[in-house]
């Protein structure tokens, strides 16, 4: 299985700043995300981590506003850039292992945007 | 377009009683099904998924290709059941990011 932690566990920022979240997997993974999860909603894809390359966002995210590195396979941050108090929200960071065909998740990070 | 449906939000249920999650789809091609759950203060995790077609912790789902659906089930609720149940899909070339339904929220009551 994959072990997947995240930091930090909660924030809360001011409005136009921004936060970096990362994420580091115990074990080498094919394919990494980030989900949003805002409250009472469900999971949103926001984008896939691609190693070495820009990740590729869902409809409704861009790079601008959710920049996301991943300079190896266990390792992923994702940037909340010029917050706003809609961006208050859980964000999920995910990992695929091929050989298990599961999907993990990490513990999320709550980020609370004044 | 892929899309999950869950129609309830919250099920309560009595402690020995039936349980059924309902879950539909919608996915142009043939899709992987899963079942996570979320319990309080824990993290997402896998509870089931149809090519799998095993049962754990007393649940099954058993995928309805007709009807896309893909219900949980569990013949006698216990309370440790109460938690939070995402349904949600991927392609079946395994690559492919989860789309997760809104969830539904189990409470079993003793």
């Amino acid at each position: 299985s994959a072990v997947i932690s995240q930091k930090p566990s909660r924030d809360i920022c001011q409005r136009g700043t921004s936060l970096t979240i990362q994420c580091q997997v115990d074990s080498q993974v094919t394919m990494m995300f980030w989900y949003r999860q805002q409250p009472g909603q469900s999971l949103t894809l926001i984008a896939t981590a691609n190693q070495g390359s820009e990740a590729t966002y869902e409809s409704g995210f861009v790079i601008d506003k959710f920049p996301i590195s991943r300079p190896n396979l266990t390792f992923s941050t994702l940037t909340v850039s010029n917050m706003s108090p809609e961006d208050s929200s859980i964000y999920l960071c995910s990992a695929l292992l091929l050989a298990r065909y599961e999907q993990f998740f990490g513990p999320g990070t709550r980020l609370t945007v004044l | 377009a892929q899309r999950v449906t869950q129609p309830e939000k919250l099920l309560s249920v009595f402690k020995g009683a039936p349980v059924e999650l309902k879950c539909n789809y919608s996915y142009s091609g043939s899709p992987e099904l899963f079942w996570y759950v979320q319990y309080s203060r824990q993290r997402l995790q896998l509870l089931l998924r149809h090519i799998s077609r095993e049962s754990i912790k007393g649940f099954t789902a058993d995928l309805n290709k007709g009807e896309t659906s893909f219900h949980l089930k569990k013949p006698f609720a216990q309370e440790e059941d109460s938690a939070m149940y995402y349904c949600a899909l991927s392609g079946l070339s395994g690559n492919t990011p989860l789309v997760f339904g809104k969830g539904t929220r189990l409470s079993v009551i003793a």
